[in-house]
């Protein structure tokens, strides 16, 4: 089974603080994501990358910064938190090859005070 | 307007009932075109996935899509109170895994 763990499922951190969020996969997959999903918008992109030490922007960019120095994890950044961040934030890889569908974590639930 | 529009809900029908759960989208490039379903405090899982037009078919689930419309559909059959959950479509031109766009979800309570 493909497993996507994300370090924390709750959160609470203060407005300021710089915020790490940890993903890692056991697939060996090439592209990683970062998604945050808020009610009635569904899930946005953030983050996402295709390979080690690569990254794209996604939709919602602003505020949030990436890291990916080893295949397997793809940490998210607040650099510094403020309460329009507070979201379930959701991590997911895919192949690059074949039969690619995205597989999700259980997603953290950030909220900043 | 959102590229992808979906019914929030809440969506209640009683235990057997048939379901239909559907999506409209604006980007004429989605191609590949997915529904995940999403239990409470947990990631969203695919249920299945569907390229260009056509219906897909696994047990109980049934995937329609009509591109010339730009509306898509997923059909649950005797459906059971496990099927309670939010139902995510989500799309996109590349495949099943890659730049996908989702929908708000929609919220499906299924009573016993």
């Amino acid at each position: 089974d493909v497993k996507v763990t994300q370090s924390s499922r709750y959160l609470v951190k203060r407005t300021g603080e710089k915020v790490f969020l940890e993903c890692v996969q056991d697939m060996d997959h090439e592209n990683m994501f970062w998604y945050r999903q808020d009610p009635g918008l569904g899930l946005r992109l953030i983050y996402f990358s295709y390979d080690v030490k690569m990254k794209e922007k996604g939709d919602i960019p602003e505020g949030y910064s990436v890291s990916r120095e080893k295949k397997e994890r793809f940490s998210l950044i607040l650099e510094s938190a403020s309460t329009n961040q507070t979201s379930m934030y959701l991590c997911a890889s895919s192949p690059s090859q074949g039969d690619t569908e995205a597989f999700f974590g259980q997603g953290t639930r950030l909220t900043v005070v | 307007q959102k590229e992808v529009e979906q019914d929030p809900g809440p969506l209640s029908v009683p235990e057997g009932a048939i379901v239909s759960l559907n999506c409209t989208y604006s980007n004429s490039a989605f191609q590949y075109f997915m529904w995940y379903r999403q239990y409470s405090r947990k990631g969203p899982e695919l249920l299945m996935y569907t390229y260009s037009s056509g219906n897909k078919e696994d047990g109980r689930f049934t995937a329609q899509v009509d591109k010339s419309s730009k509306y898509i559909s997923l059909f649950i059959r005797d459906s059971q109170p496990s099927d309670s959950a939010t139902y995510l479509c989500a799309m996109s031109p590349w495949n099943a895994g890659n730049m996908l766009t989702f929908g708000g979800g929609t919220r499906l309570m299924v009573k016993p």
